[in-house]
């Protein structure tokens, strides 16, 4: 089946570290990748993705890469902001299109 | 271009009452998903429509049902609500394809007593 594990949180960083949060998958087809962002008391917004192997989303400074290989979509940004500060889910698309299946999430602080 | 809205925003309700929970979909999109997220907990899938017709569930009882209409807003019932029910309740809505953004509302937050 389907599913998506992500690195548990929190996760705490000083402002301008480097952030990675990994994200492998496992599909039985041709998945499509996103990661979405949560703030606080809000619904989910995309962030970026990834429709085929080894493609590379981008967004506001965060990346991922799509890697067959591994199975992987890890998110990074090189230099993260107090603004940062909200909870990452690596989400997959099964290749029929409808049904989203998401991590557990991933809870970010960065602290000035 | 308006968003994904979805009303109530909170809702207390007692076990074993019935609730109805509303989505209006983004202007284009045919396809509302509805997702039940519990507190620490990423979305899990509860069905999707498409063109006023269930085009997948997920692992749901019967008790959890909807409706499209025409506009391609949406419904979720519940019926015989548990202590358990009580979750953020998220609509998205998409164009039907591969690759295709979910684009999520605010959100329902349900409380069960």
């Amino acid at each position: 089946g389907n599913s998506v594990t992500q690195m548990e949180g929190p996760v705490t960083l000083s402002e301008e570290a480097f952030l990675t949060i990994n994200c492998t998958y496992t599909a039985t087809g041709y998945p499509s990748l996103f990661w979405y962002v949560q703030y606080p008391g809000e619904g989910l917004q995309l962030l970026l993705k990834a429709t085929k192997a080894d493609d590379k989303g981008s967004n506001k400074g965060f990346e991922a890469t799509y890697r067959k290989e591994t199975t992987s979509f890890h998110l990074e940004k090189g230099s993260v902001q107090v603004s940062d500060s909200a909870v990452y889910f690596c989400a997959l698309s099964e290749d029929t299109g409808n049904q989203f299946y998401f991590g557990t999430g991933t809870s970010l602080t960065v602290i000035p | 271009e308006t968003g994904v809205t979805q009303s109530p925003t909170h809702l207390i309700k007692t076990r074993g009452q019935q609730v109805t929970l509303r989505c209006s979909s983004q202007s284009g999109h045919n396809t509302v998903s509805w997702y039940q997220q519990a507190l620490g907990q990423g979305p899990q899938f509860i069905f999707q429509y498409y063109r006023e017709e269930e085009n997948g569930r997920g692992n749901f009882p019967p008790r959890f049902s909807g409706l499209q209409f025409p506009n391609y807003s949406s419904e979720l019932n519940v019926n015989a609500l548990e202590l358990d029910d009580s979750a953020l309740y998220l609509c998205a809505s998409s164009s039907l394809g591969f690759g295709d953004t979910q684009y999520f509302g605010p959100g329902t937050r349900l409380t069960v007593l």
